[in-house]
């Protein structure tokens, strides 16, 4: 699976659109984009994933850009619960459905 | 609330004990998956069963061992525990063996060596 580059952190203010980047220059063909994030200690939970196509979802959308190198996970409003380590994850989807965490980007919203 | 339940929440042991943990599955999930936290390792994948079988492994020690029950639950058994298996360790599941959709965590077991 194609490895990933994520900043290790980002603030947002509460109500605005979060942009949280991700690169993965080395991204083939049939692999997908995978978000997830981890509130606290929680258990990490599943925002969207995608393959070449802009996605959205009630949490979430993905922009994939035309080359499949990086892609941005958008938050369009965000609040104080989507404080969170976010995970960005490319595999294929086909594999085994073992997940490789990377770092992730800390999310910190400010009110 | 994922549908993944974990037991127990905590537990505190002694080195050099064994401890075994818990995991039920959402309902229709046929994969678990364990995963281990830790501070300075962040989320690692040990195993993955699949209907009762062994499907992939990652860096699972040797003195950790799991297996998966006809009821689909799946216990994660950690032996001869060191100082450094302090951890959080999250099961998760999903339908199918081969993840083309998403997998559902639970909320973990903390797990403290002292």
């Amino acid at each position: 699976d194609a490895k990933t580059t994520q900043p290790p952190s980002m603030d947002c203010a509460e109500g605005r659109a979060a942009n949280l980047p991700c690169n993965h220059s080395t991204i083939s063909g049939n692999e997908y984009v995978y978000w997830y994030r981890q509130i606290h200690s929680q258990g990490p939970q599943y925002i969207i994933h995608g393959l070449k196509n802009n996605e959205t979802n009630e949490m979430a959308s993905l922009i994939i850009t035309e080359d499949r190198k990086s892609s941005t996970l958008i938050l369009p409003h965000a609040t104080l619960r989507d404080t969170a380590v976010y995970y960005c994850i490319v595999r294929v989807a086909a594999n085994t459905g073992k997940l490789i965490f990377g770092q992730g980007t800390t999310l910190q919203v400010k009110p | 609330d994922s549908g993944v339940t974990q037991t127990p929440k905590h537990l505190i042991t002694a080195t050099g004990q064994r401890v075994t943990l818990r995991c039920s599955p959402r309902s229709g999930d046929l994969s678990v998956y364990w995963y281990q936290q830790s501070l300075d390792q962040g989320l690692q994948f040990l195993i993955q069963y699949y209907n009762g079988e062994e499907r992939a492994k990652g860096n699972i020690l040797e003195r950790f061992s799991a297996q998966q029950f006809p009821d689909l639950h799946s216990e994660l058994n950690l032996s001869s525990l060191e100082l450094g298996d302090s951890a959080l360790y999250f099961c998760a599941s999903s339908v199918r063996d081969r993840l083309n959709t998403e997998a559902f965590f639970g909320q973990g077991t903390r797990l403290t060596v002292v």
